[in-house]
């Protein structure tokens, strides 16, 4: 079957480096994605891996292993505006762009 | 360019009635998807519209149904409503086999 695994919390110090793990096992493979997601917030875009290796955009990175399943969003210089809910997807048909199957999300807490 | 705009933002309705939500997409993006966010299950996708076909949907049952219009607007439509049906309807459009936007979803509650 299809199953998304990540983190339920983590909690990290403002400045710090967060690293949040997303394991999956999908039926087909066109992409991950990451969002992040405010509380009563629509999910907003972060990163898009569907090759192998790191993508690095400012203070977010994103990595991607599709042999292992296996993807990390990096987290650096954290703010207290980075608390959030982390949301790992992936595209798992070449023919359908919209259909994603997400995590649960990961709920990181940024404190001072 | 404007997002994703979606419509009402909040809904509250009695069960056994039925409800619309709209999604007008980016300029431009032929696809638009509908997803189900609940505390429980978290999101899950409920179907696609391109060019006015659905080319893919999720496993939810036959009382929640979609269609596209030549414009590339859509509207989810969920009857004989029940208790469970309570959560933030999010719509996301997309452009191309890259990432999708989110609209600010609706946020239904059923009484």
């Amino acid at each position: 079957g299809q199953n998304i695994d990540q983190p339920t919390e983590m909690t990290a110090t403002e400045g710090a480096i967060v690293q949040i793990n997303c394991t999956y096992q999908t039926s087909g493979f066109n992409g991950l994605f990451w969002y992040q997601q405010h509380a009563g917030e629509a999910p907003t875009f972060l990163s898009y891996n569907v090759l192998d290796g790191l993508e690095e955009k400012g203070r977010f990175s994103s990595f991607l292993s599709r042999s292992k399943g296996y993807s990390y969003l990096l987290l650096k210089e954290l703010q207290m505006k980075d608390s959030a809910s982390y949301l790992c997807a992936v595209r798992d048909q070449s023919d359908s762009w919209g259909k994603l199957q997400f995590g649960a999300g990961t709920q990181v807490v940024v404190t001072p | 360019k404007a997002g994703v705009t979606q419509t009402p933002r909040y809904l509250i309705k009695t069960r056994g009635q039925q409800v619309t939500l709209s999604c007008s997409p980016i300029s431009g993006h032929r696809s638009v998807s509908w997803y189900q966010q609940t505390p429980g299950q978290g999101l899950q996708f409920l179907f696609e519209y391109f060019s006015e076909t659905q080319r893919n949907k999720g496993n939810f049952p036959g009382r929640f149904s979609g269609r596209q219009f030549s414009n590339s607007r859509s509207e989810m439509n969920v009857s004989t409503l029940e208790l469970g049906d309570s959560a933030l309807y999010l719509c996301a459009s997309q452009g191309g086999n890259t990432e999708a936007f989110f609209g600010q979803g609706t946020r239904l509650t059923v009484v």
